[in-house]
């Protein structure tokens, strides 16, 4: 049968802006999630993890938000710069399963 | 310490044939995981490795193994290869098993004529 590719979502925005990039995992066990940021040609990069015991996590010009009551994972950018475009995705991990989503590609206009 | 590395970054192979990659993980990790992605199916977890022992397995055919060495190093055999193999193939390195963090290497893609 036609094979139906991935449709990534699509995040633009105006550099020096902030970014939000949302996932929604899918199993209430899921115990811990990381961001990837994944650049043209290259693997994905850790960007910064929490722990299903937190809902908040802060690191450089990053933040991690989960909210488990809804099952939702975002992630912010501050001050959004042109080196930031790639695609993010989330990772989700329960009971020594780890899976990831298919992805946001964020642009940045300069 | 330096990251994950994989090689080759590139191979192209006709149809029935088979290849190798190679992965070595950052110095002192013991697991190493593999993936498939492709743009049209995302990242898809193939096998994860620990201490020289397959831990877990996706859901590939027969066709994609894979094996490690007592130094955490480990490589990944596809045999008979198909048009639909052609795929970026990433390798992660954990401390312990697969649900620590998880630091990927940059990737062979491998073209399949």
């Amino acid at each position: 049968g036609e094979s139906v590719g991935l449709h990534l979502p699509t995040l633009s925005v105006q550099e020096g802006d902030n970014s939000i990039i949302n996932c929604a995992y899918s199993n209430s066990a899921s115990d811990y999630f990381i961001w990837y940021k994944q650049e043209s040609g290259k693997g994905p990069q850790f960007i910064i993890d929490i722990r299903s015991n937190m809902d908040k996590r802060q690191g450089q010009r990053v933040t991690v938000l989960l909210n488990k009551t809804v099952k939702h994972l975002s992630l912010q950018i501050a001050a959004t710069q042109p080196g930031d475009s790639a695609v993010y995705f989330c990772a989700e991990n329960e009971r020594n399963d780890m899976r990831f989503g298919a992805g946001t590609r964020l642009t940045v206009k300069p | 310490k330096a990251g994950v590395t994989q090689t080759p970054r590139y191979l192209i192979k006709t149809r029935g044939q088979q290849v190798t990659l190679s992965c070595s993980p950052i110095s002192g990790h013991r697991s190493v995981s593999w993936y498939q992605q492709t743009p049209g199916q995302g990242l898809q977890f193939l096998f994860e490795y620990f201490s020289e022992t397959q831990r877990n397995k996706g859901n590939f055919p027969g066709r994609f193994s894979g094996r490690q060495f007592s130094n955490s190093r480990s490589e990944m055999n596809v045999s008979t290869l198909e048009l639909g193999d052609s795929a970026l193939y990433l390798c992660a390195s954990s401390s312990g098993t697969r649900s620590d963090t998880q630091y990927f290497g940059p990737g062979t893609r491998l073209t399949v004529l």
